[in-house]
C-alpha cells in the first residue's frame, strides 16, 4: 500500500501560468516532505521542503502547502517556464527515518 | 566533479550473466543508498548503508547484492536476474546526523536493461 501518493501521472501548462502538483499521505506519522525533480537521465535534485510545523514554505517562484487535517501536500509553480518541464516526486519521512517517495508527476510547460 | 556519480549509465544483460553497479560519493556523506526506479511507480528503497554498515534491506530478492568498501563507495552485484529488474537503479548519499536523514543527493542512475 503506497503512503505517498501522486494521483496525476502528468500535467500539461502553458508557459507564464501556474503549475500545480499534488501529493496525498497516509502515514500521520510523517513530519517532514519534500520535493524532488528529475530531469530525463539525470538523477532526482531536491527542490523544497516543509516541516510539519509550517503550512507553506516558499523559495522563488516554488512554494509548498501542507494540509496536515487533509494529509495533502501540493507545490505551486507561477510562474512557470519550459525549463520547468521534468518528473516532480514528492517525498515524506517520519521522525528522521527514511524517505518514502511517491510515484511522480511528469510536467510539461508549453511555450 | 559531481556529487555521485554512478557506472555504467547504460547496462544490458542476460539473464545468466553477473554484473556490477558502482556509485561513488565526493561528498563525505555518511549513507549510501540503492533505490530502484521502474516506470509509473515509486521510488524503491532497496538497501541503505550507514558507516559502511547495512542497516537497511527492503526485502530484496537475493539475486541483489551490495556491497559497501567504504564510506564513499556502493556496489549492486547483479546476478541471474530478471526481465522485471530492467529498471532504473539510482544510487544516492546523505550526512544522517542524530535524530534525522539529511537531505538525499542522487546520481544520475544506471539504465539496466534484462533480455
Amino acid at each position: 500500500d503506497q503512503q505517498v501518493k501522486q494521483n496525476s501521472p502528468s500535467l500539461s501548462v502553458q508557459e507564464g501560468r501556474i503549475s500545480i502538483l499534488n501529493c496525498d499521505y497516509t502515514n500521520s506519522m510523517f513530519d517532514y516532505f519534500l520535493w524532488y525533480k528529475k530531469y530525463p537521465a539525470e538523477g532526482p535534485t531536491f527542490l523544497i521542503s516543509i516541516s510539519s510545523i509550517k503550512d507553506k514554505n516558499e523559495d522563488g517562484r516554488f512554494t509548498v502547502f501542507l494540509n496536515k487535517s487533509a494529509k495533502h501536500l501540493s507545490l505551486h509553480i507561477v510562474p512557470s517556464q519550459p525549463g520547468d518541464s521534468a518528473v516532480y516526486f514528492c517525498a515524506a519521512s517520519a521522525l528522521g527515518n527514511k524517505l518514502v517517495f511517491g510515484a511522480g508527476t511528469i510536467l510539461r510547460v508549453k511555450s | 566533479e559531481t556529487g555521485v556519480t554512478q557506472t555504467p549509465r547504460h547496462l544490458v544483460m542476460g539473464m545468466t550473466n553477473k554484473k556490477s553497479l558502482k556509485c561513488e560519493q565526493h561528498l563525505g556523506h555518511n549513507a549510501m543508498y540503492w533505490y530502484k526506479q521502474s516506470a509509473k511507480k515509486p521510488l524503491e528503497l532497496m538497501f541503505v548503508y550507514n558507516f559502511k554498515e547495512q542497516t537497511e534491506n527492503n526485502s530484496v530478492p537475493s539475486r541483489f547484492s551490495p556491497e559497501c568498501p567504504n564510506s564513499s563507495h556502493l556496489f549492486l552485484h547483479l546476478h541471474t536476474l530478471q526481465p522485471e529488474d530492467s529498471a532504473l537503479y539510482l544510487c544516492a548519499s546523505s550526512q544522517d546526523k542524530r535524530g534525522g536523514t539529511g537531505e538525499l543527493f542522487f546520481g544520475e542512475g544506471s539504465r539496466l536493461t534484462v533480455l
